[in-house]
């Protein structure tokens, strides 16, 4: 089956900090590959995509290359700020027949200081 | 503005009474899904739909129902059934075909009184 697989939290840093969350993936067929984030009390954003094998998906400071090789899609980021503090899902689609199925990691929780 | 609203943000529900949370999109999207997410935790698949008068059990479905009469529409039923439903409730559709990411609504947080 497919499975989503995120590094536990919370990740605790300092304002300016690099950031990297690791995500890998197991998938039947070729996925696309997504990072969402949620703030405290909403729903998830999605933050950056990546459908085929080496794109790097990028918004806001945050990027993420998409792995093949590894399975991979770490999210990264070269200076964090405050209201960086969030929940971020790695997540994969597949193809399942005629339709695609969303399948999430558990989540990592941000927090940022000054 | 396009995009996906559910209603209400906030449900208190007695023990033993049904509640249907509301999920509506303007998106024009086939695909529609519902989690469910726990403190602390990641989201779980209730039910989805890929296309109206169809819909398909997720890994949490027991204790719940849908229902999806229209392409804008998949409301979620917590029955009497469903012996633990305080969580967050998370409605999302998607646009048929893999390469598409899913919308999300901004969630019910549903509490049992």
């Amino acid at each position: 089956g497919n499975s989503v697989t995120q590094m536990e939290g919370p990740v605790t840093l300092s304002e300016e900090a690099f950031l990297t969350i690791n995500c890998t993936y197991t998938a039947t067929g070729y996925p696309s590959l997504f990072w969402y984030v949620q703030y405290p009390g909403e729903g998830l954003q999605l933050l950056l995509k990546a459908t085929k094998a080496d794109d790097k998906g990028s918004n806001k400071g945050f990027e993420a290359t998409y792995r093949k090789e590894t399975t991979s899609f770490h999210l990264e980021k070269g200076s964090v700020q405050v209201s960086d503090s969030a929940v971020y899902f790695c997540a994969l689609s597949v193809n399942t027949g005629t339709a695609s199925k969303l399948t999430f990691g558990t989540g990592t929780r941000l927090q940022v200081t000054l | 503005d396009g995009g996906i609203t559910q209603s209400p943000k906030y449900l208190f529900r007695k023990e033993g009474q049904n509640v249907t949370l509301s999920c509506e999109q303007n998106l024009n999207h086939d695909a529609m899904y519902w989690y469910r997410q726990d403190p602390g935790q990641g989201l779980r698949l209730i039910y989805y739909s890929q296309i109206v008068n169809d819909f398909q059990k997720g890994d949490i479905a027991e204790g719940y129902s849908v229902s999806r009469e229209k392409k804008e529409s998949f409301p979620l039923t917590v029955t009497s059934a469903q012996k633990n439903p305080t969580a967050f409730y998370l409605c999302a559709s998607q646009r048929q075909g893999v390469r598409s990411e899913a919308f999300f609504g901004q969630g019910t947080r549903l509490t049992v009184v």
